[in-house]
């Protein structure tokens, strides 16, 4: 399996334009989350779906950021309009639900760089 | 809510030898899982190990072993022979098994400095 994919790996703009981030989810995972990470805050988790659904979006900082997941193979997070405290390393990480032995790890993508100037 | 410290913030150990790294976490949950994830200066998030709650044998894989110590809240990892290549950012994170929260509780992390 690639594991997790997301794309760009790296993105530089300028303040006021949107942002849009890329995930694939491992196949046949049914949980995916978005992570922001910064030095100040460290690891954050912004929201996170299942079955294409979102469950909790509590740590989305505010509207200017939404996230999609149009079917079980693709998620997008958008920042629009984006600001320079936007900057961080966003993480897709998927992970699925078995019925032996509960709720499984969580798999990471390897991060979109993101600097707002 | 669930909480993850990590009391040192940085580490250095010679090629070869072993090091410790703390966790202490406090929760009121029974059953949990609990993780050490490593993240080189790639930025990738790396699964290291995992352990859950409800099994007394600590978890080990390779070079890589846990201390879990359900009754002090405790979950220490444990590298033997340091490689350069274990260099990196390593944070133990928290999840639990009930109630429907899928959230990953994260450590501050610890940064793991191997010196050739």
């Amino acid at each position: 399996d690639a594991g997790v994919i997301q794309s760009p790996r790296h993105e530089v703009t300028e303040m006021g334009q949107e942002v849009t981030l890329r995930c694939k989810p491992i196949s046949g995972h049914d949980y995916l989350f978005w992570y922001r990470q910064t030095m100040m805050r460290g690891l954050e988790l912004l929201i996170y779906f299942n079955n294409n659904v979102p469950i909790d979006d509590s740590g989305m900082p505010e509207d200017r950021f939404s996230a999609k997941m149009p079917n079980a193979s693709f998620s997008t997070l958008k920042i629009q309009p984006s600001e320079p405290r936007d900057s961080a390393v966003y993480f897709c990480a998927s992970s699925t639900l078995t019925t032996t032995s509960g709720k499984e790890t969580q798999y990471f993508g390897p991060g979109t760089r993101l600097l707002v100037l | 809510a669930q909480t993850v410290t990590q009391s040192q913030p940085e580490m250095s150990v010679q090629e070869a030898e072993t090091v410790t790294l703390s966790c202490t976490y406090d929760t009121s949950e029974s059953n949990y899982y609990l993780f050490w994830y490593k993240q080189p200066p790639s930025r990738q998030m790396i699964l290291v190990i995992r352990q859950e709650a409800y099994k007394q044998q600590n978890a080990t894989e390779n070079r890589f072993s846990v201390n879990f110590q359900k009754a002090a809240k405790s979950f220490s990892l444990k590298i033997s022979d340091s490689q350069l290549g274990d260099t990196a950012m390593y944070f133990c994170a928290f999840l639990k098994t009930q109630g429907g929260s899928e959230k990953l509780v994260f450590g501050k992390g610890t940064k793991l400095t191997v010196n050739p």
